[in-house]
């Protein structure tokens, strides 16, 4: 079975500020990891994802994210937050089978404070 | 260019009755994805076609009803609406094969009944 948790439900960072969103999976198999962001009022935009070609992924808007098997982690960060990046995150899990079986985190919703 | 597109965005309606949601992608891709987001933001896989055959067909009550005529169409039949529908579905595409593909959304439809 496989699933993700995304620790904390919401975050507030000040502008200009670190942003780091957790997610945590459970794969019994090596898993392809993905960041998606929504913003207000529209559909989920891919911002990153990890498919075993290198730990470290970047991602659009300066965001990046590190695979880690230890600690079975794929957290997004950001250097600098902007204004701009208030939005709803997920963090996504899938396995590589036939049925394209794509398994999304709960979300965690990203204020940033003028 | 939309690539993949929904319709309608809103649909406001009455308890018991009957409605479609329509969706196109045009993305040549042969998987796609009917997702329900409830008021927390959660998003829950409904069904997952691909090439026109039911793949995935999650725990959702048969007054759903999924249709795809093509490989570039997935429409969502609803049949008897209750309160407990009221929610943003999205559709969504991807290749098939490999885990590594992401998914790509829709701008959503959100559906209200009265």
């Amino acid at each position: 079975a496989q699933s993700v948790t995304q620790l904390g439900s919401h975050v507030s960072v000040s502008e200009g500020a670190l942003v780091l969103l957790r997610c945590n999976y459970s794969s019994s198999v090596p898993p392809y990891l993905f960041w998606y962001v929504q913003y207000p009022n529209q559909g989920l935009q891919l911002l990153l994802k990890y498919t075993s070609a290198a730990t470290l992924v970047k991602g659009i808007n300066g965001f990046e994210a590190e695979f880690k098997k230890s600690e079975t982690s794929f957290h997004l960060t950001k250097p600098s937050a902007h204004m701009s990046d208030a939005a709803e995150y997920f963090c996504a899990v899938r396995l590589n089978r036939g049925n394209n079986d794509m398994r999304f985190g709960a979300g965690t919703r990203l204020t940033v404070k003028p | 260019d939309t690539a993949v597109s929904q319709t309608p965005k809103y649909l406001v309606t009455q308890m018991g009755n009957d409605k479609s949601i329509k969706c196109e992608q045009n993305l040549g891709h042969d998987t796609m994805y009917w997702y329900k987001q409830d008021s927390k933001k959660f998003l829950k896989i409904m069904f997952s076609y691909n090439n026109k055959e039911l793949i995935i067909n999650e725990t959702v009550p048969n007054r759903f009803s999924p249709k795809s005529p093509d490989k570039a169409h997935l429409n969502l039949h609803i049949n008897s609406l209750e309160l407990g529908d009221s929610a943003v579905y999205f559709c969504a595409s991807s290749q098939a094969g490999g885990g590594y593909n992401e998914q790509f959304f829709g701008p959503g439809t959100r559906l209200t009944v009265l």
